[in-house]
């Protein structure tokens, strides 16, 4: 089945605690993205990869990091969490082949965090 | 950061009413507008995307159309039912189009 998995669905954790959040899809994917959900906000891009080795920053970047050494994996490195960081994550993916605006996204199933 | 605004926030609609809302994005630079459906507790799944002016789409009692020069798209549900009750977002990709920039979406919700 073709699927984006995060792990973990669901932390608790300390200020300062360093956390990654992992993502994996098996769809070959080129392009992959984090994003955050706070009320009242829409989703919002914190960071995105076109391809291995290709990161930039998307809206919200601040106190997060994000690596892609492999095609599959994207994980979410928050190396001192602060509880603005309190959160529910996606992680996404979508082909970058063609007109890459026009491929839609797959969402993993959400990772909702609480930084105490 | 972009703008993408969706109308209205929230909707309460009883079974078997139809209903639409809107998204409303920049008409310049246009590269496609995406809408997805959000329920509760799992991820938002993709309805359309749609990329050229004047498109129509359909899915069972969903549809969608797009005005890429007055920078809006409509969504519409035939008849609604419970299970249609949702978080419909809309999103707009920009730059490159590698960013996606997501509105803050019309909350559904279908009674009885």
């Amino acid at each position: 089945e073709a699927q984006v998995t995060q792990n973990p669905r669901y932390l608790i954790t300390v200020t300062g605690k360093k956390l990654t959040v992992t993502c994996s899809q098996n769809m070959n994917h080129e392009y992959m993205s984090w994003y955050r959900q706070d009320p009242g906000l829409g989703l919002r891009q914190i960071y995105y990869s076109m391809n291995v080795e290709v990161t930039d920053k998307g809206d919200v970047p601040e106190g997060y990091k994000v690596s892609r050494k492999e095609k599959r994996n994207f994980p979410l490195i928050l190396e001192s969490p602060s509880p603005n960081q309190t959160s529910l994550y996606f992680c996404a993916s979508r082909t970058a082949q063609a007109r890459s605006g026009a491929n839609v996204l797959t969402f993993g199933a959400g990772s909702r965090l609480t930084v105490l | 950061i972009l703008n993408v605004e969706q109308s209205p926030q929230s909707l309460h609609v009883q079974e078997g009413d139809s209903t639409n809302f809107t998204c409303s994005f920049p008409s310049s630079n246009f590269y496609a507008l995406h809408w997805y459906r959000w329920e509760t507790a799992k991820s938002p799944e993709a309805l359309f995307v749609m990329t050229l002016n004047g498109d129509e789409k359909k899915k069972g009692r969903i549809s969608a159309t797009l005005n890429t020069k007055e920078g809006y798209s409509y969504l519409y549900i035939k008849g609604s039912q419970p299970e249609d009750s949702a978080t419909y977002l809309c999103a707009f990709p920009t730059g490159t189009a590698s960013k996606l920039t997501f509105g803050t979406g019309t909350r559904l919700q279908v009674t009885l």
